[in-house]
């Protein structure tokens, strides 16, 4: 079956500095990714959907310049957190769609990745 | 998206089935009805989908009323392994940017032994 995998898996930097987290869809390809962040004890926050040779498209409320996302080929998407500060410790989570598969073939299913653990000092 | 409305917790006895309800009283007819878990501290997973039909496949069954505003996803047999937050999201079943999931607050299964 289509997997995801996100590296890494968690991270503990000091604040004010940059994380880079990746995504990669290992058995297909995907023209679209999305990025959620979970808080404890809270549901899954879409932050942006990824999209292969263009540039993301953020949801209300979440910063482009702070969240960076580049997503160079079909099957990686990397998600920075410029400037990191202790309220942007998270559970970071992408998924990704296979670009191969019909979607009206009832096969229209986002795997995900195990997310990625950030911890800000 | 049709907004979806589940109990926040339930319990159920191992080797139980383990029957958790959602409503989408607003669903539109283009509207798929998706379940998805997540177990603590991993990321989501897809357990079934459908539009109008009662689905099953080897992990649960999924139960749509015919005014398709309310389901329930089946789990035959529970095991400890299922204790997880279990999510029902409804959506068009069709791919591109619009693809994307919203989750909304699940139910946290806790499967007993």
């Amino acid at each position: 079956g289509a997997v995801v995998s996100q590296h890494p898996s968690w991270v503990i930097c000091k604040s004010g500095t940059s994380v880079k987290i990746e995504c990669r869809s290992l058995d297909f390809q995907a023209t679209t990714m999305f990025w959620y962040r979970q808080f404890p004890k809270q549901s899954l926050m879409l932050m942006a959907t990824s999209n292969e040779g263009s540039k993301a498209t953020y949801e209300q409320g979440v910063e482009k310049d702070k969240f960076l996302i580049n997503h160079a080929s079909l099957t990686l998407s990397t998600l920075t957190v410029t400037s990191a500060h202790p309220e942007d410790s998270s559970f970071y989570i992408c998924s990704a769609r296979d670009s191969g598969t019909d979607s009206y073939s009832g096969a229209n299913v986002l795997t995900f990745g195990a997310g990625s653990r950030l911890t800000v000092l | 998206d049709a907004k979806t409305t589940q109990p926040p917790s339930m319990d159920c006895a191992e080797g139980r089935a383990a029957n958790l309800p959602c409503n989408h009283s607003t669903i539109s007819g283009n509207e798929y009805v998706y379940w998805y878990r997540q177990i603590h501290s991993q990321g989501p997973q897809y357990i079934i989908h459908g539009l109008k039909n009662n689905e099953t496949n080897e992990m649960a069954s999924l139960i749509i009323t015919e005014d398709r505003k309310s389901s329930t996803l089946i789990l035959p047999h529970a095991t400890l392994r299922d204790t997880a937050v279990y999510y029902c999201i409804v959506r068009p079943n069709y791919g591109g940017a619009t693809n994307k999931l919203i989750f909304g607050t699940g139910t946290l299964l806790a499967v007993q032994p």
